[in-house]
């Protein structure tokens, strides 16, 4: 048990759906982050979350919208994705922004867009 | 262009032997360096790290060098295990102005030891 759970752990859409993955932490941390892995690719950065407030967006579609409501969750919603967008998507979280070097991941959501 | 490369994306490895994974990075403001462990249908693990003030960190089986100069780390895993056997990401960042970057990672290498 890492800490940060991820819901769902596997999720198939159309380019048409809607949908949310949910990302939450029980470790008291202030900062919490969505990565990207695709296949053969190194994880990428997408959101970062400091205290609630986003502080960083690594030129990510707007297709991809994240939310964090309070420093516990953390959601990212898609909406109208391409099949090239099927990947791995991590959640993470660290105690503050400058502690991201042992931050914790989730188990992922695996994205299959069709 | 990649910041952090593992040239080699898989390693097989005798149990009881050693395992050593390599890592290259081209940013010389990285300033710190991790290595994750992923089993699969897991999330990434933190594994061990080292700053750049040091050229060896050991923890267990488990130790990382860095050479500065040559801008390369490896994992060295002595004796590898079995339970070993998973992709092991290696990952950097860099202080700017007193405030850590953002980890980047490497594409990974998958470890398989062999019993």
């Amino acid at each position: 048990e890492t800490g940060v759970t991820q819901t769902p752990r596997h999720l198939v859409m159309g380019m048409t759906n809607k949908k949310s993955l949910k990302c939450e932490q029980h470790l008291g941390h202030n900062a919490m982050y969505w990565y990207k892995q695709s296949a053969k690719k190194p994880l990428e950065l997408m959101f970062v979350y400091s205290l609630e407030e986003r502080v960083e967006n690594n030129s990510v579609p707007s297709r991809f919208s994240p939310e964090c409501p309070n420093s516990s969750h953390l959601f990212l919603h898609l909406h109208t994705l391409q099949p090239e967008d099927s990947a791995l998507y991590l959640c993470a979280s660290s105690q503050a922004l400058d502690s991201l070097q042992e931050a914790f991941f989730g188990q992922g959501t695996r994205l299959t867009v069709v | 262009d990649q910041q952090v490369k593992q040239n080699s994306p898989s390693l097989s490895v005798q149990e009881g032997r050693i395992s050593i994974l390599n890592c290259d990075y081209t940013n010389s403001m990285f300033d710190y360096f991790l290595w994750y462990k992923k089993y699969p249908a897991e999330g990434p693990t933190f594994l061990i790290s080292i700053s750049s003030i040091k050229d060896k960190n050991e923890d267990g089986r488990f130790t990382v060098f860095l050479n500065k100069s040559a801008k390369h780390l490896s994992l060295h895993i002595v004796p590898s295990q079995p339970g070993d056997s998973a992709v092991y990401f290696c990952a950097a960042s860099a202080n700017y102005g007193g405030s850590q970057g953002n980890l980047i990672f490497g594409k990974g290498t998958k470890l398989s030891v062999k019993p």
